[in-house]
């Protein structure tokens, strides 16, 4: 059964810092990686998506990668904003299959 | 623009009570999905939809029905509520489903239900 992990559940920074969100996949046979931004209250919006034959995706400041091999991706964020303040949710689409199965999330507050 | 919309926002019923959950796409994507989301669970898949008339099983199928006699809509039921099925439900679509750069899943809103 495939488990996404999502390491640290919470992290806190300071306005500015560039940081990195990890996720991990115990089974390797997926189609794509997708991550996505939740508010509170709200509901979920993709940010990128990775296929399984792609290492890494960009959007803005914005940096997703993805090594199949290893069971990893990492989500990076340049220069963060007060604005980026959410939780980041990784999710993995089995292969064979067209369920997504996600982590339960980073929350991340970025401090003015 | 509305995208993919539920109904209602929130819910209050109560146990053994039917419940159904509304989500309309207009997109005319193909997938369909319904998933709850628990602290400490994070979001499971309830059912999903590849296209009308087609339905499967997701990770929590239990107490809950769908339908979907239309691209654009994909109703969830809850035959008898119960009070572990107090969630908020997502409904979601996407254009594909099987690894293609399409696959991205677009969310509603959610339907928070509590069942008393």
């Amino acid at each position: 059964k495939q488990e996404v992990t999502q390491i640290p559940a919470a992290l806190s920074v300071p306005e500015g810092e560039n940081l990195v969100l990890n996720c991990s996949f115990t089974d390797s046979a997926i189609y794509n990686l997708q991550w996505f931004r939740q508010d509170p209250g709200k509901g979920l919006t993709s940010l990128l998506l990775i296929q399984s034959s792609q290492r890494e995706q960009t959007s803005g400041r914005l940096n997703a990668s993805l090594d199949k091999s290893s069971g990893r991706s990492t989500l990076y964020i340049a220069a963060s904003q007060p604005g980026d303040s959410a939780t980041y949710l990784c999710a993995v689409t089995q292969g064979g299959s067209e369920k997504l199965v996600f982590g339960k999330g980073t929350k991340l507050t970025v401090n003015p | 623009d509305a995208g993919i919309t539920q109904s209602p926002r929130y819910k209050i019923t109560e146990t053994g009570r039917q419940v159904t959950l509304m989500c309309h796409q207009t997109w005319s994507h193909s997938y369909m999905f319904w998933y709850r989301q628990d602290l400490g669970h994070g979001l499971r898949l309830i059912y999903y939809s590849a296209a009308a008339d087609i339905t499967d099983k997701g990770e929590v199928p239990d107490g809950y029905v769908v339908s979907r006699s239309k691209t654009e809509n994909f109703p969830l039921t809850l035959e008898s509520a119960t009070r572990s099925q107090t969630s908020v439900y997502f409904c979601a679509s996407s254009e594909s489903g099987r690894g293609a750069s399409t696959d991205t899943q677009y969310f509603g809103p959610g339907t928070r239900l509590t069942v008393l």
